[in-house]
């Protein structure tokens, strides 16, 4: 598509379920990124793919957090048995494998809220 | 990775200019600078990006001193559409996979 697709735009979960978020990259774009964003803050980094594998998963909090991509295109963000502070906005980006910091697109992200 | 510093917040007028300023002090031979803008409720944006010098495009200007530890982005006459939180990015732009690292931001609010 032209640009970074995220869905659901919003969620609203109780507390102890799994909640699923999909992100769509631009097509072409070889490396995808999953960033989360608290209220206020800057964003947050939280795991990194390259085609189908993740190179670089610092970012992911803890063991309730687990993501995967599927033919080099769309990604899934699972967040297993949701608490309150996994409440943010989660944004996906995608850029091309040259990587370089200009060439990240953004998604408009899936605001999660935990009750 | 280089830690970059910048202001909380900045407010200005329809029609002035604004400079936000960021600091980079450990900033690596390598790395690039790199500006991005966030409205509300939308993924960030890239504005622009510079090595040393300055750097102009039809959005803004980014200055850079020799020493490279700080970097000004320069908005032009500035709309109420340009109230956004402004970012500063410093790291190795030919990095493959280079993730990016965003500091807090600057909140930039054009009042009328």
């Amino acid at each position: 598509g032209a640009g970074v697709s995220q869905s659901p735009s919003n969620k609203v979960t109780e507390k102890g379920k799994d909640v699923e978020l999909r992100c769509d990259p631009i097509s072409g774009h070889t490396a995808l990124y999953w960033y989360r964003q608290s209220l206020g803050q800057g964003l947050e980094f939280l795991i990194y793919f390259q085609g189908n594998s993740a190179p670089d998963k610092s970012g992911l909090p803890s063991d309730r957090f687990s993501a995967e991509r599927t033919g080099g295109s769309v990604s899934t963000l699972t967040i297993q048995r949701t608490q309150q502070e996994d409440s943010a906005v989660y944004l996906c980006a995608s850029s091309t494998s040259t990587g370089g910091n200009y060439g990240y697109t953004f998604g408009s992200g899936t605001r999660l809220t935990v009750v | 990775l280089a830690k970059t510093t910048q202001p909380i917040s900045m407010d200005s007028y329809e029609g002035q200019e604004v400079n936000i300023t960021c600091s980079h002090n450990n900033i690596a031979t390598n790395d690039y600078i790199t500006w991005y803008q966030q409205f509300p409720s939308q993924g960030p944006r890239f504005i622009i990006q510079g090595y040393k010098t300055k750097v102009t495009n039809e959005v803004a200007s980014l200055f850079i001193p020799a020493d490279r530890k700080s970097s000004t982005l320069s908005l032009p006459r500035v709309s109420l559409s340009d109230t956004a939180v402004y970012y500063c990015l410093v790291g190795d732009e030919g990095a493959a996979g280079n993730k990016l690292t965003f500091g807090g931001g600057t909140r930039v609010l054009v009042k009328p």
